[in-house]
Parts: structure tokens; sequence; C-alpha cells
């Protein structure tokens, strides 16, 4: 079993629709979750950054995490055609892990019109 | 800026062949690191160093190594590459030392094919 497992899709909604994405992991050690968005034949960025359990909003973005259940989220409000990408979560142990990142699968959005 | 940059863009190589795929950055960040993207395994760590004339292995090192002689480049190479790694490769730099809240950025990737 993977470290890290995320639901690779494809996610197809219409413009408009609140979007979903969700990651869970099995290493209690996870301190640090990352969502990063990767448009086609292109780098990932990265979109959203939490610490430890808790809400973070950034505009449209809301980052969940839950650790007591292994399981964080991206919600996406009012999606539009823009947003269409693969979705990363990424995670990480801090401390003397520093900046070793463990990814998921990655999930397809496409918002259409 | 131009920030990350890594060439070649794509490359088809032979197995058996040895290749080295170029990174460099242009925003003196300390660390760096290299992944390789496949499908449904999403990214994966093959070698990352924290500051320059240091290095680590990831989670997949085997068949490539790395070299940090300076700030700005970290080039990867495959010794006598084999089917298996062929992949997207993705190189990414941060900005102190690899602490886990350091945005890495990306650069635009190498699709290699290995035949």
């Amino acid at each position: 079993q993977k470290e890290v497992e995320q639901d690779p899709g494809p996610l197809s909604v219409p413009e408009g629709a609140i979007v979903s994405l969700n990651c869970t992991y099995s290493n209690s050690a996870f301190q640090y979750f990352m969502w990063y968005r990767q448009y086609s034949r292109k780098g990932p960025e990265l979109l959203m950054y939490t610490y430890s359990s808790g809400n973070k909003e950034d505009g449209r973005f809301t980052a969940q995490v839950d650790k007591s259940s292994k399981y964080i989220s991206l919600f996406i409000r009012d999606s539009q055609p823009s947003d269409s990408a693969t979705y990363l979560c990424a995670m990480s142990e801090g401390g003397t892990s520093y900046g070793k990142l463990t990814f998921g699968q990655g999930t397809i959005l496409t918002v259409h019109p | 800026i131009a920030g990350i940059t890594q060439a070649p863009t794509s490359q088809i190589l032979a197995a058996g062949r040895r290749m080295t795929l170029r990174c460099t950055q242009d925003m003196r960040h300390n660390a760096m690191y290299w992944y390789r993207q496949d499908l449904g395994l999403g990214l994966r760590l093959i070698h990352y160093s924290n500051t320059a004339g240091t290095t680590g292995k990831g989670e997949v090192p085997d068949g490539y190594s790395v070299s940090r002689a300076n700030t700005d480049d970290f080039p990867l190479t495959l010794a006598s590459a084999v089917p298996s790694q062929t992949s997207v490769y993705f190189c990414a730099s941060s900005d102190s030392g690899g602490i886990a809240t350091d945005t890495q950025y990306f650069g635009p990737g190498t699709r290699l094919t290995v035949l």
C-alpha cells in the first residue's frame, strides 16, 4: 500500500460546481500538507499549504486536514474551466526529512463550460 | 527571471546508453530535487541536495546519480539507461536548505523514452 492514496479520477464537472479532492495517508508522522496544481505538460506549482490539522482558505480554494482520520481535502468553489488540471496532494514529516515530499498519484480534473 | 530550466525537453535513448539531464536555477535556492513522474504513481523523489556540495537519496535512487558542484546546477545522470527509466523527470528547488515548509518550484520537465 502506498503511503499516500489519491483517487486519480478523472473527474469532470460543469462550470460553477463545487469540487472535492481527497487524499488519505498511512504515515502518522506527516505534519505538513500541500496541494499542487499541474497543467498539461507543465511542472507542478504549489496551490496551498497547511500545517497539522485544520482548515485554510484562499479565495475559491479551501484545504482541510484531519490528522485523526489521516485524511486531507481540497475544495474548489465556483469552479472555472481554467481550474482544469491535475491536482496532486503532497506531505512531509518535517524534522530531519526536510523538503522530502511524498506525493499522491494526482487527480485529473476537467471543468467544462 | 527564468526560474528553473531543464534540458533537453525530450529525448529518446537506446537502452544501455549514458544520459545526463540538466537542471539550472537562477533563484539562488539552497535546495534542489529530482523527481520522476509516472502514470498512476505520481511524483517520486530520486535524489535531493540541501546545499551545494551535499546530496542525498530519495525514494527511488537506483540507476541514477547526481552532483551539486555549485548552487545553480543539479545534473541527473543515468549511467546505463533501462526501459523502466522511461518517465517524465522534474527538477525542483526551494529556498532555505530544504525545510518542509518551503515552496518547491518545479521546472518544465524532461520527457525521456528508453527503448
